[in-house]
């Protein structure tokens, strides 16, 4: 089983329209949490850390559940640049991330 | 203030050869991460440097060694590369004592191992 386990797509929506991406991490011990954003052939981009109390950054919103092992990011009134893939990110204390295969989102006009 | 930077951009390289990457991280940051991604794939831990030491190493054989300097900046050097390991490697900064683990990446080094 991988440690962080994502639906890697393609979400396929139109402008405007709100998706949600899920991530399960296997490691209880799991310590922080982030989504990245990876453009083709970019590095990964920090967009957000991801609090047990949930937060939100302008249109997107991150949600950890530690019971369920479970992280989700919601993104409103999508744009074409959020085209790119998102990647769940787990870090076990220690400062070594694990990230999630990713998942592909593709905005349509 | 500069971010991540990494060189080259891209290598290419045969089967057998040696290669090393270089890494200079975020001003303020101590702590470089390297790590692997594959096409397709998310990136995987290749193994953390700080003050100057390995502190933490991923599932890579003996054939991945680093460094780091000094001045914080560090090398990856991959020996006898095979055509697996073609893929992009990616350098994180970061800063220990920040409490958030949060890492901040460079652009990468595409390598192809032909």
């Amino acid at each position: 089983r991988k440690e962080v386990e994502q639906d890697p797509g393609p979400f396929n929506v139109p402008e405007g329209a709100t998706v949600a991406f899920n991530c399960t991490y296997s490691n209880s011990a799991s310590q922080s949490f982030f989504w990245y954003r990876q453009d083709c052939r970019k590095e990964p981009k920090l967009l957000m850390s991801v609090y047990s109390s949930g937060n939100e950054d302008g249109r997107f919103t991150a949600q950890l559940n530690r019971a369920s092992q479970y992280i989700s990011l919601l993104i409103r009134d999508s744009k074409l640049s959020d085209s790119a893939t998102y990647l769940c990110v787990v870090n076990f204390l220690t400062g070594k991330l694990i990230f999630g295969q990713g998942t592909t989102l593709q905005v349509k006009p | 203030d500069a971010g991540v930077t990494q060189s080259p951009t891209h290598l290419i390289k045969t089967r057998g050869q040696q290669v090393t990457l270089r890494c200079s991280p975020k001003s303020g940051h101590d702590t470089v991460s390297w790590y692997q991604q594959a096409l397709g794939q998310g990136p995987q831990f290749i193994f953390q440097y700080y003050e100057e030491e390995e502190r933490q190493r991923g599932n890579f054989p003996d054939r991945f060694s680093g460094h780091q300097f000094p001045n914080y900046s560090s090398e990856l050097n991959v020996n006898a590369l095979l055509l697996g390991d073609s893929a992009l490697y990616l350098c994180a900064s970061s800063r220990r004592t920040s409490g958030s683990y949060e890492q901040y990446f460079g652009p990468g080094t595409r390598l192809t191992v032909t």
